[in-house]
């Protein structure tokens, strides 16, 4: 049972280098979220997508892209890495994005902006 | 969209029941209310969650005030295992909050 799979699980960036961090869920679920966790903090949303071929902006969108590729999969972007961005990535995905779902969420990607 | 509060911490005896509040005062009629748990820098992890009723599964009960502006998540035996970061949500389009630091002690 796969899940909510995530890649890479570490990351180390130099300023200004650009990567995508991979999320893919195998549970036909309709929507998946991309949140960022800082020490000691809750997590953040970053984006959203209620469905294939749509996105939204969270709380925190600035300096991230998405794509959502298909049902299965959805990434996130850098374009130009930050050391404020250094935090741990989660990706998560649910069945439906109304008023009652549940959330699966992967192992995280750990990422550091030099 | 509803937002939560949450203490920050609380600490539990291990085999005592654990009850964590959260207040959503301003939950709308058709928001659920969910709670997750970081062990921890795992991915959180869905307990359980309700609309009005009060609600039981093999993890937890939630109780929901009848006016449902909020909740009590109750760890019936705490264990060890159940040392984490609880989070209680309302809407999956708001982040999580800081949460509820449950330190289970033996």
């Amino acid at each position: 049972n796969a899940g909510v799979t995530q890649t890479p699980k570490f990351q180390v960036l130099k300023t200004g280098q650009s990567m995508t961090l991979q999320c893919a869920q195998d549970m036909n679920h309709n929507s998946m979220y991309w949140y960022r966790q800082d020490p000691g903090m809750g997590l953040r949303l970053i984006y959203y997508s209620a469905s294939e071929g749509t996105t939204d902006k969270g709380e925190v969108p600035n300096g991230y892209n998405v794509s959502r590729l298909n049902k299965r999969e959805f990434s996130l972007r850098l374009e130009s890495a930050a050391p404020s961005q250094t935090s741990v990535y989660f990706c998560a995905s649910s069945a439906a994005s109304g008023a009652k779902n549940i959330q699966y969420f992967g192992a995280g990607t750990r990422l550091s902006v030099l | 969209d509803a937002k939560t509060t949450q203490p920050p911490s609380m600490d539990c005896a291990e085999g005592r029941a654990a009850n964590l509040p959260c207040n959503h005062s301003t939950i709308s009629g058709n928001e659920y209310v969910y709670w997750y748990r970081q062990i921890h820098s795992q991915g959180p992890q869905y307990i359980i969650h309700g609309l009005k009723n009060n609600e039981t599964n093999e993890m937890a009960s939630l109780i929901i005030t009848e006016d449902r502006k909020s909740s009590t998540l109750i760890l019936p035996h705490a264990t060890l295992r159940d040392t984490a970061v609880y989070y209680c949500i309302v809407s999956h389009k708001l982040s999580f909050g800081a949460g509820t630091t449950v330190t289970v002690r033996a």
